[in-house]
């Protein structure tokens, strides 16, 4: 059974621009949630995703979205990117209520 | 609102020693637990989970974490390391609602000297 996979693994962007990152979840699991990970904050909840509507939201900026597709596929997006949004950002997907997350091994941003 | 603490950002043990990462949660009913390893460059791979079942659970790697209510803890042990064990080590923690949504502590490196 395949993993989590996330696309770009690896993308460098520069301060103003919009990137746009995709995450295909595990067959079968309909939840999908994104976390941010950087050095100073650690792991951060941003948002999930369930059957196409958002059921949680972290405390980001507005310039933080996503949205999920009927195949359960997600994607986010960040705009006007700022230097403080270079990260790893994580993919996890999900079946059970019990919160067992999978998770991808995430696109590295970096903003310049 | 729920928190974790994890003790210590860095844990040095010797090879074939005992390993023990220690993590207390905070919140008002018993919720779910879960530790996770991340290898660098990697994902976070679930090493084990509490959802009220046993309070002693045994995960993958020989580790096991025990769940203790009235200590607010979930510590995860092994009782020998591993060079293979050397990673970052997550708790975090879910509220027994809807929501698939984890707090994480900050993390506890495993460094296992040979």
């Amino acid at each position: 059974k395949a993993g989590v996979t996330q696309t770009p693994r690896y993308l460098i962007k520069t301060r103003g621009q919009q990137v746009t990152l995709s995450c295909s979840p595990i067959s079968g699991h309909r939840s999908v949630s994104w976390y941010q990970q950087t050095p100073g904050q650690g792991l951060q909840f941003l948002f999930e995703y369930f059957s196409e509507t958002q059921r949680n939201k972290g405390n980001f900026p507005g310039r933080f979205s996503g949205r999920q597709f009927s195949n359960s596929r997600s994607e986010m997006n960040v705009s006007t990117l700022e230097l403080g949004d270079s990260a790893l950002y994580l993919c996890a997907s999900s079946v059970e209520r019990t919160g067992e997350l999978f998770f991808g091994e995430g696109s590295r941003l970096t903003v310049l | 609102a729920q928190s974790v603490t994890q003790l210590g950002s860095h844990v040095s043990v010797s090879e074939g020693a005992l390993v023990l990462l220690r993590c207390n949660y905070s919140s008002s009913v018993p919720p779910y637990l879960f530790w996770y390893v991340q290898y660098p460059n990697q994902g976070l791979q679930l090493l084990l989970k509490y959802t009220s079942a046993a309070t002693l659970v045994k995960g993958i790697n020989g580790f096991e974490a025990e769940f203790k209510k009235s200590e607010t803890s979930f510590h995860l042990t092994k009782p020998s390391a591993h060079m293979s064990d050397a990673a970052e080590y997550f708790c975090a923690v879910s509220g027994r609602d809807s929501s698939y949504k984890l707090i994480f502590g900050s993390g506890t490196r495993l460094l296992v000297r040979p």
